[in-house]
């Protein structure tokens, strides 16, 4: 099935420890977003991408960094997770009538 | 920064009401107004794709209009279910490809 698939679903970091999150599209979509999703706040917009090889900040990129080395895979990694990173991850396509598209999310939880 | 509003946070309804929300974004450097549908424990989905000022949109009994020029959009709910129990995000899109989100209206329809 078409889609925006992420990996993992859940995952319980110790503070300091790193990890990536993958996101893996099938749908040729150049676009692709990291959204960071807490209570009260909304979706959060960490880095984002316009094409394969590409990155961009987003509104709350520190702490993170982004790979875009193939057009189907979006990687948001972690390299010293802290506390205040716990949070649902969404990652998201753009269509090209210009709606996103999102994975069914990745829940971090960092002790 | 961007600053995207929604108002009101939360509203509760009785089915059959019919009930209206407001986002608010920046005048300037506008591409495209997005509205989604967000229910508890899914990922968010599409409902409007907005570019036009003047624009309106309907999708059953959902419906939106825009205006650009002052910055602001409304979203209309005819005659409210149970099933439109949602939170409700809208999402600018300016000259930058970063789509930036409200914090959402939560809707609860009761029957």
């Amino acid at each position: 099935n078409a889609g925006v698939t992420q990996t993992p679903k859940f995952r319980v970091l110790k503070t300091g420890q790193s990890m990536t999150l993958l996101c893996a599209q099938d749908m040729n979509h150049e676009y692709m977003y990291w959204y960071r999703q807490d209570p009260g706040m909304g979706l959060r917009l960490i880095h984002y991408s316009v094409g394969e090889g590409t990155t961009a900040k987003g509104e709350v990129p520190d702490g993170y960094n982004v790979s875009r080395l193939k057009k189907q895979n979006f990687l948001l990694g972690l390299e010293s997770a802290a506390p205040s990173q716990t949070s649902v991850y969404f990652c998201a396509t753009r269509r090209n009538t210009g709606e996103l598209f999102f994975g069914e999310g990745s829940r971090l939880t960092v002790l | 920064i961007l600053n995207v509003e929604q108002s009101p946070q939360s509203l509760h309804v009785q089915e059959g009401d019919s009930t209206n929300f407001t986002c608010s974004f920046p005048s300037s450097n506008f591409y495209a107004l997005h509205w989604y549908r967000w229910e508890t424990a899914k990922s968010p989905e599409a409902l409007f794709v907005m570019t036009l000022n003047g624009d309106e949109k309907k999708k059953g009994r959902i419906s939106a209009t825009l205006n650009t020029k002052e910055g602001y959009s409304y979203l209309y709910i005819k005659g409210s279910q149970p099933e439109d129990s949602a939170t409700y995000l809208c999402a600018f899109l300016g000259d930058t490809d970063k789509l930036i989100f409200g914090t959402g209206t939560r809707l609860q329809v009761f029957p």
